[in-house]
């Protein structure tokens, strides 16, 4: 059974940084493409990062490019997303999710991301 | 990097059916066959319903049926379930390793 647990959410102030996980299991991690998809409260689904089995071909959306840093240690079966310089509008559930046919094929429960002073 | 736009909200009784549509451009719904939907239950993870515009993953009831034409795919749920009110969204690949979501739909089961 594929397992996706995220980890590493929390509050934190606008111009700060944290670093999400997602450990897998259950799957062989390094044939994966994996995502990162949010949800703003009570908002719909955004799609945040995409990254290649072997740790290459990293993609970001916009509202993120320069700021987010997406990276996977396939040793470990962990994907990784580095938050840097949080802004209030990045407060939202961050969902990782395998990718074979899009952005989510399994999801993890989702960690609460919580930005502000 | 716009999102697909879907109707807010789809409602019907049980045993009918209800369609939702999920409208993008030549950039994304278009270009590629990459359309999937998703169900989300309040306060839970998404769920996929339907991959690759027609496709259903295994243990997906066959009431769930997709399809596509052109810029627009659409997703139908046949003989309406209590269980399937909930938010559906449908994402595109979108060219350059990027996917897009939909605005999101709530399905209501009067």
């Amino acid at each position: 059974e594929v397992q996706l647990v995220e980890s590493g959410g929390g509050l934190v102030q606008p111009g700060g940084s944290l670093n999400l996980s997602c450990a897998a299991s259950g799957l062989t991690f390094s044939n994966y493409w994996m995502n990162w998809v949010r949800q703003a409260p009570g908002k719909g689904l955004v799609w945040v990062s995409r990254i290649k089995g072997d740790g290459s071909n990293a993609a970001y959306a916009d509202s993120v490019k320069g700021r987010f840093t997406i990276s996977r240690d396939n040793a470990k079966n962990t994907l990784y997303l580095q938050m840097n310089s949080l802004r209030d509008e990045d407060t939202a559930v961050y969902y990782c999710g395998t990718d074979r046919y899009g952005p989510g094929d399994y999801w993890g429960q989702g960690i609460l991301v919580t930005v502000s002073s | 990097q716009s999102a697909l736009t879907q109707p807010p909200s789809a409602s019907g009784s049980p045993g009918q059916s209800v369609t939702i549509s999920c409208t993008g451009t030549s950039s994304d719904v278009g270009g590629y066959n990459y359309v999937s939907w998703y169900q989300q239950h309040p306060d839970k993870a998404p769920k996929l319903m339907i991959y690759e515009a027609t496709k259903r993953p295994s243990g997906v009831p066959d009431r769930f049926s997709g399809s596509k034409s052109g810029n627009t795919a659409s997703l139908t749920v046949s003989g309406l379930q209590a269980e399937d009110e909930a938010d559906y969204y449908c994402s595109s690949y979108a060219g350059s390793n990027i996917f897009v979501f939909g605005t999101g739909t709530k399905v209501t089961v009067l």
